[in-house]
């Protein structure tokens, strides 16, 4: 089946540095990648739309500026948090979206903790 | 108001002991639904996605079923390894989001020996 790495799995950072998480598709082509954020006991809330070769698209609420987002190639979407804080400290997963019409592939996701 | 809403947040069942999870939803145009299974510390495992009322899929011991307004997951004689988060998500058509979905908060599976 499809899969999506993501990496790091985990990452511990003090206030105030910034973040880097990618997420691969593996074995398809993703014209199409979503950032998540997941609270402990919360939903997924979706964060940014990727797409491939232009600008994300954020929700509203997520601040495009603190949420770097590049998706330079058909298999690589990168999350940069910027000048982080503690309440930034979440769980974050990616997803890659292969043809439209299938269905999306998780990461295994991203425990950040900003101290 | 939410877009997508699971019920019971969670749900404890012993080994055997069949149920039904609940996710009710309103978009303005269906383009699919989505249930995951969420291990601790994961990324969702996908499991079904139903496109249209009436379309059933299975699973080994899992069963989708879809209406104009709700979804059901059907287990049937769990055991303790289908203990997890599941979650039921939407793609909606009128969404600026395109393909991404729309997540409920999950219903909390504890199936015990």
């Amino acid at each position: 089946g499809a899969v999506v790495s993501q990496h790091p799995s985990w990452v511990i950072c003090k206030s105030g540095t910034s973040v880097k998480i990618e997420c691969r598709s593996l074995d398809f082509q993703a014209t199409t990648m979503f950032w998540y954020r997941q609270f402990p006991k919360q939903s997924l809330m979706l964060m940014a739309t990727s797409n491939e070769g232009s600008k994300a698209t954020y929700e509203q609420g997520v601040e495009k500026d603190k949420f770097l987002i590049n998706h330079a190639s058909l298999t690589l979407s990168t999350l940069t948090v910027t000048s982080a804080h503690p309440e930034d400290s979440s769980f974050y997963i990616c997803s890659a979206l292969g043809r439209p019409g299938s269905p999306l592939h998780f990461g295994n996701g991203t425990r950040l903790t900003v101290t | 108001e939410d877009q997508v809403t699971q019920s019971p947040e969670a749900l404890r069942l012993q080994e055997g002991e069949s149920s039904s999870l609940n996710c009710s939803y309103t978009v303005s145009g269906l383009r699919g639904l989505f249930w995951y299974r969420q291990d601790p510390g994961k990324g969702p495992e996908f499991l079904f996605t139903l496109y249209s009322a009436g379309e059933e899929k299975e699973k080994e011991r899992l069963k989708a079923t879809l209406t104009k307004k709700e979804s059901f997951l059907h287990i049937t004689a769990p055991k303790p390894e289908d203990s997890a988060t599941y979650l039921c998500a939407v793609q909606d058509k009128g969404s600026g989001s395109g393909y991404a979905l729309n997540f409920g908060k999950g219903t909390s599976l504890l199936v015990t020996p």
